[in-house]
C-alpha cells in the first residue's frame, strides 16, 4: 500500500532560520510528487510538482528535493508568513489518487 | 479568475437530516475529486470522477454519493449525515487524467453533524 510519513509533525523556527522538513514515500511506481501549502481553515495550495529522483525546484525561500525514497522542503531563511502547514503526496503510476502524508506544522517566529 | 468553489463552507446540521455540498470548477478540467481531512489522518479522497458520468470510490466513501452530470459540477451528497462525517472537506479538480497534472482545492466546507 501506498504510504506516505512526513516529520517532523510541528517545527519551531526563528526568523531567518534555514531549516528542512522531510517526506519519506513508498510506492509501487512514483507518477509524481507534490508539495502544497495549507493556512488554517484554507484549502491546500498548491507548490511543487517532482517527478523523478534528482529533480530540483525551487520558489521564493522555498525549494524541494527529490530521492527514490524521500523528498525534501527546503526553507531558507524563513519569514513569519511562510507558518504554515506543509502537506506531501505521491500519485503512483496506474492511479489517479494522490495519497497524502498529515503534514508538517511550521511556525516562523520573529 | 481560474478557482473552485465550494458551497456552503459552513455547514452545522442534525443526524439524518439529508445534506450537499456543491462543488464548481472553471477550468474546463476533466478530472474532480473530494477529501475529507481530519486531524492525525491528513487528507483521505472520498469520492473522484475522470469526465461527465463518470464516477468512483475512493479511500473513505462509506456514507456518500456524488453525482457528475456536468463538466464543471460535482457536488457531494450525505443521505444521512452522522456524527462521524463531521470533517472539513474539500474538493478538487485537475486537468486530465492522463498526467500527474497539478490538482486545485477548493476553500473548504467545515461540517458538523449533531
Amino acid at each position: 500500500e501506498d504510504q506516505v510519513t512526513q516529520s517532523p509533525e510541528a517545527l519551531r523556527l526563528q526568523e531567518g532560520e534555514s531549516s528542512s522538513l522531510n517526506c519519506s514515500y513508498t510506492v509501487s511506481g512514483l507518477r509524481g510528487l507534490f508539495w502544497y501549502r495549507q493556512d488554517p481553515g484554507k484549502g491546500p495550495e498548491f507548490l511543487f510538482t517532482l517527478y523523478s529522483a534528482g529533480e530540483e525546484k525551487e520558489k521564493e525561500r522555498l525549494k524541494a528535493t527529490l530521492t527514490k525514497k524521500e523528498s525534501f522542503l527546503h526553507i531558507t531563511a524563513p519569514k513569519p508568513e511562510d507558518s504554515a502547514t506543509y502537506l506531501c503526496a505521491v500519485q503512483a503510476v496506474g492511479f489517479q489518487k494522490l495519497v497524502f502524508g498529515t503534514g508538517t506544522r511550521l511556525l516562523v517566529s520573529p | 479568475e481560474a478557482q473552485v468553489t465550494q458551497n456552503p463552507r459552513y455547514l452545522i446540521t442534525v443526524t439524518g437530516k439529508k445534506l450537499t455540498v456543491t462543488c464548481s470548477q472553471n477550468m474546463n478540467h476533466e478530472y474532480m475529486s473530494w477529501y475529507r481531512q481530519d486531524p492525525g489522518l491528513g487528507l483521505r479522497q472520498i469520492y473522484y470522477s475522470m469526465n461527465v458520468e463518470v464516477t468512483d470510490k475512493g479511500d473513505v466513501p462509506e456514507g456518500y454519493k456524488v453525482s457528475r452530470k456536468e463538466k464543471r459540477n460535482f457536488p457531494l451528497i450525505l443521505e444521512s449525515p452522522s456524527p462521524n462525517q463531521t470533517s472539513l472537506y474539500f474538493c478538487a479538480s485537475r486537468l486530465g487524467t492522463a498526467t500527474p497534472d497539478t490538482q486545485y482545492f477548493g476553500p473548504g466546507t467545515r461540517l458538523t453533524v449533531l
